[in-house]
């Protein structure tokens, strides 16, 4: 079974501040973890990936993911936090071993950023 | 890159009609196709796994006879949403498996619907 669970609901932080959203993972099987990102009524914008090869992942906007096995943790950093950051950001499971290769969620964590 | 388009990105009807919601990818052939289905402030919930030329696999707890799936072709799925009634009122989202890239998947911009 996979699972992912995201600690904070709502995140907030200032204009220029570090940005640490944090996603902790429970997988039977090596996991690939994703990191997307949903602005107000739109679909789901791919952050990063993590597909078991470099356990640090850059991905778009500044943004990048520590794969730590021996933490099961997968969080989003961002040095210094822009506006245009805040949305919905939401930490996903799955793994080309599972039949149907579908994704598990985590509940998002909505970022909000102060001017 | 991979695009997924979806279609309507909003549509209100009135209860008891049926709504039809077109998931294309645009630039690729997918095989499988996924619809999620997002109440507010909550996560995406699988719904159904949509393979060409097959029937849809549906997760536990959603109703195949009211939420059909259809995928005729390799790059369009369907999703419609039989008399709907107020409480399937959400966002719905598809994705689709690009199989030129390494664990690609890409998805639609979202469907809100309010039924009324």
């Amino acid at each position: 079974a996979q699972s992912v669970t995201q600690l904070g609901s709502h995140v907030s932080v200032s204009e220029g501040a570090l940005v640490l959203l944090r996603c902790n993972y429970s997988s039977s099987v090596p996991p690939y973890l994703f990191w997307y990102v949903q602005y107000p009524n739109q679909g789901l914008q791919l952050l990063l990936k993590y597909t078991s090869a470099a356990t640090l992942v850059k991905g778009i906007n500044g943004f990048e993911a520590e794969f730590k096995k021996s933490e099961t943790s997968f969080h989003l950093t961002k040095p210094s936090a822009h506006m245009s950051d805040a949305a919905e950001y939401f930490c996903a499971v799955s793994s080309p071993m599972n039949t149907g290769n579908q994704f598990y969620f985590g509940t998002g964590t909505s970022l909000t950023v102060i001017p | 890159g991979a695009v997924v388009s979806q279609h309507p990105s909003r549509v209100i009807c009135k209860s008891g009609t049926s709504v039809k919601i077109e998931c294309r990818s645009l630039d690729f052939q997918a095989t499988t196709m996924f619809w999620y289905r997002q109440f507010p402030k909550q996560s995406l919930m699988l719904m159904a796994t949509s393979n060409e030329g097959s029937k849809a696999t549906y997760e536990q707890g959603v109703e195949k006879d009211k939420f059909l799936i259809n995928h005729a072709s390799l790059t369009l799925s369907t999703l419609t949403v039989t008399s709907a009634h107020p409480e399937d009122s959400s966002f719905y989202i598809c994705s689709a498996r690009d199989l030129r890239a390494a664990y690609g998947y890409t998805f639609g911009s979202g469907t809100r619907l309010t039924v009324v």
